[in-house]
């Protein structure tokens, strides 16, 4: 079922510092690509996604990069924080179906 | 934005039991909804697909007698694991999707921890 490989499986960054993840994906039918965050024993919350005609997308402290020739896109976060410290998951849509495919998730854990 | 929600949030049963999972929708209507299982420290695992007023999709190699969904209404959708076994333990998370410019955008409920003794 894996569409799409996501890295790295963990992260520690320090606090203020950038947190970079990276997703790749192989089916260019895929035409949603959002990031979700998950707390332990919460379910996944949207953070911010992006479509393949834009090449970046920011919203706040979030970005997403969008590189379609390589398929591949990445979530930035600038001025990382430990509240920050979740499990963060790219994923994509199928075109048409409404069907999601999930990468396996980066840890992530912001030291202070 | 947009809020689903799921009951119960853990449950607790023996071997051999039914447990009905439900997840709704709260404000808005959901033709579609996805049934995720969620192992420790794993992905999501996508079991099947609901579609309001006809039979789940199921996913490779799940069982679609063990895990029965039924979606009745476009704000409920329900997932029954029958005869549970303590191999069924597992993070169950359901998700609704609202279509907004052909896109599907999916909201997760808070999940449901199941363990079986």
């Amino acid at each position: 079922q894996q569409q799409v490989k996501q890295s790295p499986q963990s992260l520690i960054v320090q606090k203020g510092g950038i947190s970079i993840i990276n997703c790749a994906y192989e089916n260019t039918a895929f035409d949603y690509f959002p990031w979700y965050q998950q707390f332990p024993g919460k379910g996944p919350a949207l953070l911010i996604a992006i479509r393949p005609d834009v090449s970046e997308k920011k919203e706040g402290r979030f970005t997403i990069s969008f590189n379609k020739s390589a398929k591949q896109f990445s979530l930035h976060i600038m001025d990382s924080q430990p509240g920050d410290s979740a499990t963060y998951f790219c994923a994509e849509e199928w075109e048409n179906f409404n069907k999601f495919y999930f990468g396996s998730g980066t840890k992530l854990n912001v030291k202070p | 934005g947009a809020v689903v929600s799921q009951h119960p949030s853990w449950v607790i049963c023996k071997s051999g039991t039914s447990v009905k999972i439900e997840c709704r929708s709260l404000d808005f209507q959901a033709t579609t909804m996805f049934w995720y299982r969620q192992f420790p420290k794993q992905s999501l695992m996508l079991m099947a697909t609901s579609n309001e007023g006809s039979k789940a999709t199921y996913e490779q190699g799940v069982e679609k007698d063990k895990f029965l969904i039924n979606h009745a209404s476009l704000t409920l959708s329900t997932l029954t694991v029958t005869s549970a076994h303590p191999e069924d333990s597992s993070f169950y998370i359901c998700s609704a999707v609202t279509v907004s410019g052909g896109v599907g955008e999916q909201f997760f409920g808070p999940g449901t921890r199941l363990t079986v003794l």
